[in-house]
């Protein structure tokens, strides 16, 4: 079975500095997709950015990117130039390519902007 | 926002009662998933839904049920309800080998 683990449930960061998150998965499988999704308190869960497994180049989306690390099976996530809007629950999933495609998540880690 | 919309927002209900959480995917969508989430935790598959057919299930007891519509609307249906059964509910829907599913904003489930 798929695991995802986010071993740092809360993180600081002061406005327009750069902070990263942290994500670890085990799997059996080599072709798969990692996410990163924001949760802020309106409670829906949007998606960051995402990352295919076999492609070598790290995502970027705007102030966020992604160190993939496939070998190492770690994922983290980067965020510079931190916004107060950035501020929320970040979680961690990963999603087979075959099957039923669900999403396993991570924990969850709380991101604080401090201004 | 996206075009997933769940009802109810919130929800009490009385142990050993049975409820309904309703789904409305985004226009064009043919998979609908379901996911509890616990205080404090992240979202666990429940169960999928494809073109009307069970298409994947979490580990789940069967008093969670699901229906899934013609117009590819969603029900989530869970009996007997336990204290246990406490979280936030979100469905997700996506196109079939898209990788990007849309979430609800969720129903907030509270048993009391």
């Amino acid at each position: 079975a798929q695991t995802v683990t986010q071993s740092q449930p809360e993180m600081s960061v002061q406005e327009a500095e750069t902070v990263t998150l942290s994500c670890t998965y085990d799997t059996s499988e080599s072709d798969y997709y990692l996410f990163w999704y924001k949760q802020p308190p309106s409670r829906q869960m949007i998606l960051v950015i995402r990352q295919e497994a076999y492609k070598q180049q790290n995502a970027t989306e705007n102030r966020f990117s992604v160190n993939f690390q496939k070998a190492a099976k770690s994922f983290s996530l980067k965020i510079s130039d931190s916004q107060l809007g950035d501020a929320a629950m970040y979680f961690c999933a990963y999603r087979a390519n075959f099957g039923n495609e669900k999403l396993t998540f991570g924990t969850g880690t709380r991101l604080t902007i401090i201004p | 926002e996206t075009g997933v919309t769940q009802s109810p927002t919130h929800l009490i209900k009385t142990r050993g009662q049975q409820v309904t959480l309703r789904c409305s995917s985004q226009s064009g969508h043919n998979t609908v998933s379901w996911y509890q989430q616990a205080l404090g935790q992240g979202p666990q598959f429940i169960f999928q839904y494809y073109r009307e057919e069970e298409n994947g299930r979490g580990n789940f007891p069967p008093r969670f049920s699901g229906l899934q519509f013609p117009n590819y609307s969603s029900e989530l249906n869970v009996n007997a309800l336990e204290l246990d059964d406490s979280a936030l509910y979100l469905c997700a829907s996506s196109s079939k080998g898209n990788t990007e599913a849309f979430f609800g904003q969720g129903t907030r489930l509270t048993v009391v």
